[in-house]
Order: structure tokens, then sequence, then C-alpha cells
């Protein structure tokens, strides 16, 4: 069965630390991932695909296929980061499946 | 705003009652998706179109629900005799989708029912 998993349900750091949110992911076969995000008071918005191998906003994210996870990661987090970060997952290309997300991991980022 | 439109932002409706969201997509969108989320969850899929056909549905989707997309460009999703667990936010994202190239998901502010 298709499942995103994200273990934190809330990450805490002080500004200027590392981020590291998690996303394990179940796919017999392999999907695209994505990490979206929504900040207070907006709407949900991509913030990177796997496909695209680019950092938004100072944050990347690596598919590790042998370990199924698309870690989400910055290394000095700012208190603009602070936000809802759901990983996301689709079939690829022609499979054209609809987004499954998980649970999401709000990240608070302090000074 | 050229983003995702819905209507209405929310809704407060009693139990028994039947409800009709509306969603207008980015207009050069071919496909359009319902989701719903509740407190604590992300969101989950209920169900899309690519043009007019509906093309997935899910099990989340009980007969009580019906979605339509007369001309393959707005939607509407309809929740016949709500029940109290149908109170969620209902979100729609339009994207476009060529051959193989799938762009990314653009979501609207979502529609808020709460059945009291």
């Amino acid at each position: 069965a298709q499942r995103v998993t994200q273990p934190e349900k809330l990450l805490s750091v002080f500004k200027g630390a590392p981020v590291e949110l998690k996303c394990n992911y179940s796919y017999s076969g392999s999907p695209e991932l994505f990490w979206y995000v929504q900040y207070s008071r907006q709407r949900l918005q991509l913030l990177l695909r796997h496909i695209s191998r680019e950092s938004i906003k100072g944050f990347t994210a690596d598919l590790n296929k042998g370990e199924t996870s698309f870690h989400l990661k910055k290394p000095f987090a700012q208190e603009e980061d602070s936000a809802m970060y759901y990983c996301a997952l689709s079939g690829p290309g022609q499979a054209g499946t609809a987004l499954i997300f998980g649970k999401g991991t709000t990240l608070s980022v302090s000074s | 705003d050229t983003g995702v439109s819905q209507n209405p932002r929310h809704k407060i409706t009693k139990r028994g009652q039947n409800v009709t969201f509306r969603c207008d997509p980015i207009s050069e969108h071919n496909r359009l998706y319902w989701y719903r989320q509740t407190l604590g969850q992300g969101p989950e899929f209920l169900t899309y179109f690519q043009n007019e056909a509906q093309l997935e549905k899910s099990r989340l989707l009980s007969d009580r629900f019906s979605a339509e997309r007369p001309k393959g460009s707005f939607s509407t999703l309809e929740i016949q005799r709500t029940e109290q667990g149908d109170s969620a936010m209902y979100l729609c994202a339009s994207s476009f989708r060529q051959s193989s190239y799938n762009s990314p998901l653009h979501f609207g502010n979502g529609t808020r029912l709460t059945v009291t």
C-alpha cells in the first residue's frame, strides 16, 4: 500500500540550528516525492520535488531509495521557516496517481 | 488572483442537510483534485478529474458524496445528508498533465465545513 510517514508531529529548534524533517514512504515502484509547506493563514504550496533536485529557501531533500526516505534538510533555520510541512508521493509519469500526503510536521523556529 | 479559487470559505450546516462546494481551478490546468483535511491530519485524497472525466475515487468518498466537473473547468462537490463526521476542511487543487509530465498541484484556500 502507498503510505507516507512523518514520525514527528512537532519539531522545535532555535534560529540558526540545523533542521531535518523526516519522511519515509512505502510504494511498490518508483514514486515521485514532494514537500509541501503551509505557512500560517496561507494555502498549501509546493516547496520542492525530488525530480527537480533544487534548493528552495535553503531547503534540500534527497531521495534515498534504499531507506525509502525523503528527509527535508536546512543547515540554518530561520524564524520565517516556522510552518507545517507535508511530505507527499505520487506515482511517476504515466501512472499519474493523486498525491498521498503524510500527516505533517509542525516546525517551530524560535530566537 | 489567478490561483485556485474555492467558495464558500466557510459553511455551517445542520446535520442531515445537503451542501455544495465550488472550485475554480487555474484556467490552463486540466486536472482537478478534491481532498479533505481534518485536524492533525494531512490532506486525504477524495477524487480527481482529468478534464470532465472523473478518473479516480477514494474509498473515503461514500455514496453521500458526489463530485462533478461538467465542462472540464470548475468543479462542484456535494455532500448529501451531512453528518458531524463530515466536518473538515475541503481542499481543491489543480494541475496540468500532458503525456508523462505532471505539474505540481496548486491548492485553493479550502472550504471549512462545520456540521452541527
